[in-house]
């Protein structure tokens, strides 16, 4: 099966820490997203890459996050100096493209994030 | 921002049942999809609809696009214990990304 991997499934740390996350795209897709679920909620779009570029990122997005697609294949998603308000699922998904039928994503299964 | 309201919320029912879960908006959308999460999981696309009034079937499933471009339903026929999920609707406008509803928390009792 070759659909969205993402990495660890689930991480717990202490505030203050870093952490990192890893997510593999299908690979004949070129845009990569990462989205945020709390419970209760649906997904909250955080940012997407088109190819190795970031092109767009969300408010929620605070400057302790960065993500980064340097090859246009894999990503990451790094959070500095967690916040308790920083547990939530992380979601990766990826997509073949844009354009009627093509806006569909197909997701991982997340990283499932508590901090201490 | 293109808000999606999903009720209801949560919604039980007995096996063999049919229910009804509604996805409305105000802003119209090119493309709607439907997405089933269970717990831990990420969502997984049901279907997608595109043009305005269209009807699809996905064996029990019927989902229906709104003449406007701006709502949908998703209908589900004699509910399965399978049923169970998280439906969640997603509307694409001109900003490249989906945004999604909250979802409707269905539950269905053997």
């Amino acid at each position: 099966d070759t659909g969205v991997s993402q990495n660890p499934r689930h991480k717990i740390t202490k505030r203050g820490q870093n952490v990192t996350f890893r997510c593999d795209p299908i690979s004949e897709h070129n845009r990569l997203y990462w989205y945020r679920q709390t419970l209760g909620q649906g997904p909250e779009f955080l940012t997407y890459f088109q190819n190795e570029a970031q092109l767009e990122k969300s408010r929620l997005l605070s400057d302790r996050f960065s993500a980064e697609r340097p090859k246009g294949s894999f990503s990451t998603l790094e959070i500095q100096r967690t916040e308790q308000g920083d547990s939530a699922m992380y979601l990766c998904a990826s997509s073949p493209g844009w354009g009627p039928y093509n806006e569909k994503l197909f997701f991982g299964s997340g990283t499932q994030l508590s901090v201490l | 921002t293109q808000l999606l309201e999903q009720s209801p919320q949560f919604l039980s029912i007995q096996e063999g049942e049919n229910l009804t879960v509604y996805c409305n908006s105000s802003s119209v959308f090119s493309s709607l999809q439907w997405y089933r999460q269970e717990p831990g999981e990420g969502p997984v696309l049901l279907v997608t609809v595109v043009t305005g009034g269209e009807v699809k079937k996905l064996k029990r499933l019927t989902f229906q696009f709104g003449d406007a471009r701006k709502d949908s339903s998703l209908h589900i026929t004699a509910a399965q214990p399978g049923d169970t999920g998280l439906y969640l609707c997603a509307g694409a406008g001109g900003n490249n990304r989906l945004a999604f509803g909250k979802g409707n928390q269905v539950v269905v009792i053997p």
